[in-house]
């Protein structure tokens, strides 16, 4: 079956350590995406990739970074930095960047860092 | 600025009765329009999308939405609710922006269903 898996469904850190989201999928997409959902704020964009080896920062980059090396992957990492990482995670893919390509999410990783 | 406000965070309605989630979006141009679905824990679904011609569309699960131009709005309809129907529901909007093309989301109205 074609769809996006993240893992771990649910992750726990200490203060001050990095922690990576792992993000794939197998529909082929050229686009995929990362964000951050709170209760009661909707969904956030964190980056966003069009294709392979690029991406670019979304509304709340910073504490964050990706990588895109494989046009199936797109790894999450939360640095140190970021001021309150505590959050559910949810990665995304499009066909492509354009044309109201819908989005296909996967299950999201809810992460705890305490 | 380009936006989208759900302006009911919560509704409760009888399982039986219908259903009107409301959605408005403000955007320069006809935007692409989705409506999500997202059971608690889980990722968004996407229930129906609108992209130009017959403005009441036909989504899966029983739903559909109209899109109003002369109102800015997508709202979400559904005759009868069922039990399974209660999750959060989620309109978007996507369309270019600043020389990208960008998705975005509405805060949500989360739907409980009384039996």
């Amino acid at each position: 079956d074609g769809g996006i898996t993240q893992s771990p469904k649910y992750l726990f850190r200490k203060e001050g350590q990095n922690v990576t989201l792992s993000c794939e999928q197998n529909l082929n997409h050229d686009a995929m995406y990362w964000y951050r959902q709170d209760p009661g704020q909707g969904l956030r964009l964190i980056y966003y990739s069009q294709i392979v080896n690029d991406f670019q920062k979304g509304d709340i980059a910073e504490g964050y970074s990706v990588s895109r090396e494989k046009k199936e992957s797109f790894p999450l990492t939360v640095t140190s930095a970021q001021k309150n990482p505590t959050a559910f995670y949810l990665c995304a893919s499009s066909h492509r960047l354009a044309g109201g390509s819908e989005q296909y999410f996967g299950p999201g990783t809810r992460l705890t860092v305490t | 600025a380009q936006s989208v406000t759900q302006p009911d965070i919560h509704i409760t309605v009888s399982e039986g009765a219908s259903l009107e989630l409301r959605c408005n979006y403000s955007y320069g141009a006809t935007p692409y329009l989705f409506w999500y679905v997202q059971s608690p824990g889980q990722g968004l679904q996407l229930l129906l999308k609108y992209f130009s011609g017959d403005t009441l569309v036909q989504g899966i699960k029983g739903f559909e939405a109209e899109f109003k131009r002369s109102q800015s709005s997508f709202n979400l309809r559904k005759p009868s609710v069922h039990w399974s129907d209660a999750a959060e529901y989620f309109c978007a909007v996507g369309g270019p922006t600043s020389g990208t093309y960008k998705y975005i989301f509405g805060t949500g109205t989360r739907l409980k269903v009384l039996a």
